[in-house]
């Protein structure tokens, strides 16, 4: 069956460290992958897309690496801030004969002073 | 800001009731997508509109119906609701395709009692 697999659980980092969330995929060609933020209660606010063909993309502090190979997807936030804290949701195209974006589950990164 | 306004914010019915939720996409954009968010399942797909005509159909129930009207707003109508139906609603709208950034609206909660 096709998933979408993000880690449920919480990651917590220290300030100033870098946060590495993954994104593993089954039973799907994604033709490009997103990022995406979410704040509790509030809606995903778009953040990074990456196509098939690209390895790497960057955005300020976010890098974002896309192995179709293995199937995940790396989401970086280097320097990282308080600020930062969110669930951090990664979408890919559904492939399925019409355009639609399917989303993981969401990993929450909690960053401490 | 997104630039997609939902109404209501919040919304508190009974079991088998009839709601409708109100969304403007942002200047320009032409698609308009309808998620539902709960708890247990994460942000699902439901439908996607593109300049009036129904693009794609994600999870969604037969009690749920949406349309989009010439000024390129939505609805989207749940009906004979359940408990189970209990759920953040976003709207999300694109310029054109599932390929284009997304952009989501604040949500409307909606609780059945």
């Amino acid at each position: 069956s096709q998933k979408i697999e993000q880690n449920s659980e919480a990651l917590n980092i220290q300030e100033g460290k870098t946060a590495t969330l993954t994104c593993n995929y089954t039973n799907y060609s994604p033709a490009y992958l997103q990022w995406y933020r979410q704040d509790p209660g509030r809606g995903p606010v778009f953040l990074l897309l990456i196509r098939e063909n690209e390895k790497e993309k960057r955005k300020e502090r976010l890098k974002v690496t896309f192995d179709t190979t293995l199937k995940q997807s790396l989401f970086h936030i280097t320097a990282s801030q308080p600020a930062d804290s969110a669930t951090y949701l990664c979408a890919l195209d559904g492939n399925t004969g019409f355009q639609k974006l399917v989303f993981g589950t969401g990993t929450r990164l909690l960053v401490s002073p | 800001d997104s630039g997609v306004t939902q109404t209501p914010k919040h919304l508190i019915t009974a079991t088998g009731q009839r709601v409708t939720l109100r969304c403007s996409p942002r200047s320009g954009d032409l698609s308009v997508y309808w998620y539902q968010q709960s708890l247990d399942q994460g942000l699902q797909f439901l439908i996607q509109y593109y300049n009036g005509e129904e693009r794609a159909k994600g999870n969604i129930l037969e009690r749920f119906s949406a349309q989009q009207f010439p000024d390129l707003h939505s609805e989207l109508n749940l009906s004979s609701l359940e408990l189970g139906d209990s759920a953040l609603y976003f709207c999300a709208s694109s310029a054109r395709s599932a390929t284009d950034t997304q952009y989501f609206g604040p949500g409307t909660r909606l609780t059945v009692l």
